[in-house]
């Protein structure tokens, strides 16, 4: 089946620091998501990406459907200690059941004051 | 503003015993999904819905049953608990599958002891 390997699994950064995170696919996704969950709550979609290439940003945070149909990257820039979180990507294949969505294991990211 | 909401939120039952998560939209969203989230494996899909009554298997469906008589419910249960069914269970719901982004519930806490 389809896979999705999300790296790092872990970072922790200085304050002001930027950081960079991506997904790889096993095969050819239509859609790329990321989402951020925080301790306790259910994750919060970030940026959503509908086209090879497109690159998109939500204030501090740009992310990226890559070329190859296969990947995206999600960058956010001079972290904030609100930023603290588990980030994950999440991709959508194409017919039948592959209109689910997959999901990453997360980067939990922390940051330093 | 309610959005989608999920009851109890935390949970402690003993193995063996039925238990019954729900979840509920206002939002009037055709699609609504059961994931599980467990160290390690990120978030698994067990059900998915896609309109009242009609209902579909997701990557892990073993021990868990779900029912939709209204679009706004989607409750799951667990007809003989697992002590491997110990997991943080979340609701979402989507407009439509292919192209639109899932909303998550807050998240119920489960221990089977």
């Amino acid at each position: 089946g389809q896979q999705l390997n999300q790296s790092p699994q872990s970072m922790f950064i200085q304050e002001g620091e930027d950081v960079s995170m991506n997904c790889t696919s096993s095969s050819i996704f239509n859609t790329w998501l990321w989402y951020k969950q925080e301790p306790g709550e259910g994750p919060v979609l970030l940026i959503a990406l509908y086209k090879a290439g497109e690159l998109t940003s939500n204030g501090r945070l740009t992310a990226q459907f890559g070329i190859t149909r296969k990947d995206s990257f999600l960058n956010i820039s001079a972290s904030i200690p609100s930023d603290v979180g588990i980030y994950f990507c999440a991709g959508r294949g194409y017919g039948g059941s592959q209109g689910n969505l997959i999901f990453g294991k997360g980067t939990k990211l922390s940051v330093k004051p | 503003d309610a959005g989608i909401t999920q009851s109890p939120r935390y949970k402690i039952t003993e193995t063996g015993r039925q238990v019954t998560l729900m979840c509920h939209q206002t939002w009037s969203h055709s699609y609504m999904f059961w994931y599980r989230q467990d160290l390690g494996h990120g978030l698994r899909l067990i059900y998915y819905s896609a309109a009242a009554d009609i209902t579909d298997k997701g990557e892990v469906p073993d021990g868990y049953v779900v029912s939709r008589s209204k679009t706004e419910n989607f409750p799951l249960t667990l007809e003989s608990a697992t002590r491997s069914q110990t997991s943080v269970y979340f609701c979402a719901s989507s407009q439509g599958l292919r192209t639109d982004t899932q909303y998550f519930g807050p998240g119920t806490r489960l221990t089977v002891l």
